[in-house]
C-alpha cells in the first residue's frame, strides 16, 4: 500500500514569489493535515482537510492556504513567500477526521526561500 | 492552551543502554498522548499512543504510560539499538480537534557502538 506522497520534494524560491505544494494521501484515507517544521518553531499546525471541506486551521496567516480535491489529494499554496517561510512542510493523512490522532506523514517538502 | 514539554537533546547512549525521555503536557480535559518517531531523511511515524489515564502504549520495545496525576508520558526502552538513532516527538491531541496534534520540540537520539 502506497504511503503518502508529496511533491516536490526540494524547492528553492526567492522572496516575494508564491509556492504550490502537493499531497497524495494512502488510498481510502479523506483527512489531510499539514504541518510546518523548522528548527526554531518545531512542528506547526497549519490546517486539516476532510472532504474538501477545511475542518481546522492553525494560527499562520492568510498567505497560506490549503484545499482539498475530490480525490482526496490536497495542495496547499504560499504566497508572498518570506525569508521565514523556508521550512519543511509535512503533509499526513488518516481515515477520518479527528477521532485518533493516528496520522501517516509523508517526507515532506522542504522549500528554502532565498 | 495546550502544550507538550520534552527534555532537550541530544541525547547519546551506548548500545543496549536504558533510555528515558521526559514528556510533560498542559491541556484541559482528557487529550490522547502519542510518541512520534523521526528517522534521517523521512516522515514521522507514530510509535506508540495512549488514550487514557493509566493506559500504557507499547511498539518496538517501547514504551510509555499515561500519567494524568503528574501529566506525564515518558517514553522508554529497556534496551536500545543503533538502529533508535532519531528524533522523537511527544503530541497529544484533543477531542474535538480534528487531526490537529501538539507537538513537543523533539528530541533527539544518538546511540552509539
Amino acid at each position: 500500500k502506497a504511503g503518502v506522497t508529496q511533491t516536490p520534494r526540494y524547492l528553492i524560491k526567492t522572496r516575494g514569489q508564491q509556492v504550490t505544494l502537493s499531497c497524495s494521501p494512502i488510498s481510502g484515507h479523506r483527512s489531510v493535515s499539514w504541518y510546518q517544521q523548522t528548527p526554531g518553531q518545531g512542528l506547526q499546525f497549519l490546517f486539516e482537510y476532510f472532504s474538501e471541506t477545511q475542518r481546522n486551521k492553525g494560527n499562520f496567516p492568510g498567505r497560506f492556504s490549503g484545499r482539498q480535491f475530490s480525490n482526496s489529494r490536497s495542495e496547499m499554496n504560499v504566497s508572498t513567500l518570506e525569508l521565514g517561510d523556508s521550512a519543511l512542510y509535512l503533509c499526513a493523512s488518516s481515515l477520518s477526521s479527528g477521532s485518533s490522532g493516528e496520522l501517516f506523514f509523508g517526507e515532506g517538502s522542504r522549500l528554502t526561500v532565498l | 492552551g495546550n502544550s507538550v514539554t520534552q527534555m532537550e537533546g541530544p541525547v547519546t547512549l551506548s548500545e543496549e543502554a536504558f533510555l528515558t525521555i521526559n514528556c510533560t503536557y498542559t491541556a484541559t480535559g482528557y487529550p490522547s498522548l502519542f510518541w512520534y518517531v523521526q528517522y534521517p531523511g523521512e516522515g514521522l511515524q507514530l510509535l506508540l499512543k495512549a488514550t487514557k489515564a493509566d493506559d500504557k502504549g507499547s511498539n518496538k520495545g517501547f514504551e510509555a504510560t499515561y500519567r494524568k496525576e503528574t501529566t506525564s508520558f515518558h517514553l522508554e526502552k529497556g534496551s536500545v539499538q543503533v538502529s533508535d538513532s532519531a528524533v522523537y516527538f511527544c503530541a497529544l491531541i484533543k477531542t474535538g480537534t480534528a487531526s490537529k496534534l501538539t507537538f513537543g520540540t523533539g528530541t533527539r537520539l544518538q546511540v552509539t557502538l
